[in-house]
């Protein structure tokens, strides 16, 4: 009864390759997220969405796109991968933005070979 | 633009023992400060969230404060135990609805 979940946990893929992370969350909430977690555990969040539209968009490179076909998913699309990309890519979802606690799924590891 | 300072970065204590938490934030103008802990290879788990107009909230063990005046949160974690071990973090949410993450504290409670 996963509350955020995502899949694949695992991804291993080249250089050049584009792939996608799906997210849903089975909370109801209106808002949801993307992080990266780096090597030195850094968590910085990358996009939200709340209610399908874009709220926060961080300086993160147009090669990832985040794609809402509904309030419950929320998935991440990048293309023309890069080793820079290597890191843990968390989705997390909360009923208002900033405001309510946040739930996070148990997270992505992307390596970039 | 908010910055979160979390200290120590590490930790090790013997089981048992009553401990301090700190968080610190440059930006007091937040909706909300939030701590998680994060075991290895895991998501974030959330632990406790402090609204604006709190100064404190309480879950078993745990109590969290929040002082917005001088930026600073602590997480007050009574009677230690083994399976506390793990790495706290804390977030601060302002204005820009950007949620601004420390870098965490790496807790281990040895027997």
């Amino acid at each position: 009864d996963t509350a955020v979940s995502q899949t694949p946990k695992y991804l291993v893929t080249q250089m050049g390759n584009d792939k996608s992370i799906k997210c849903e969350q089975n909370l109801g909430h209106d808002t949801m997220y993307w992080y990266k977690q780096d090597s030195k555990k850094f968590l910085k969040i990358m996009f939200s969405y709340n209610n399908k539209e874009l709220i926060i968009n961080e300086t993160v490179p147009n090669r990832f796109s985040p794609k809402s076909p509904d309030k419950a998913h929320l998935n991440l699309h990048i293309n023309s991968l890069e080793l820079g990309d290597s890191a843990v890519y968390f989705c997390a979802s909360s009923q208002e933005i900033a405001l309510d606690e946040q739930y996070f799924g148990p997270g992505t590891r992307l390596t970039v070979t | 633009k908010q910055e979160v300072t979390q200290i120590p970065a590490a930790l090790s204590v013997p089981e048992g023992e009553n401990l301090v938490l700190n968080c610190s934030f440059t930006d007091s103008a937040i909706y909300n400060l939030q701590w998680f802990r994060q075991d290895p290879g895991k998501g974030l788990t959330s632990l406790l969230l402090i609204q604006s107009s709190q100064r404190e909230q309480t879950s078993g063990r745990l109590n969290a404060s929040l002082d917005k005046s001088s930026g600073r949160s602590t997480l007050y974690i009574a009677a230690s135990q083994p399976g506390d071990s793990a790495t706290y973090l804390c977030a601060a949410s302002g204005g820009s609805y950007i949620p601004t993450f420390g870098r965490g504290t790496s807790l281990i409670v040895h027997p």
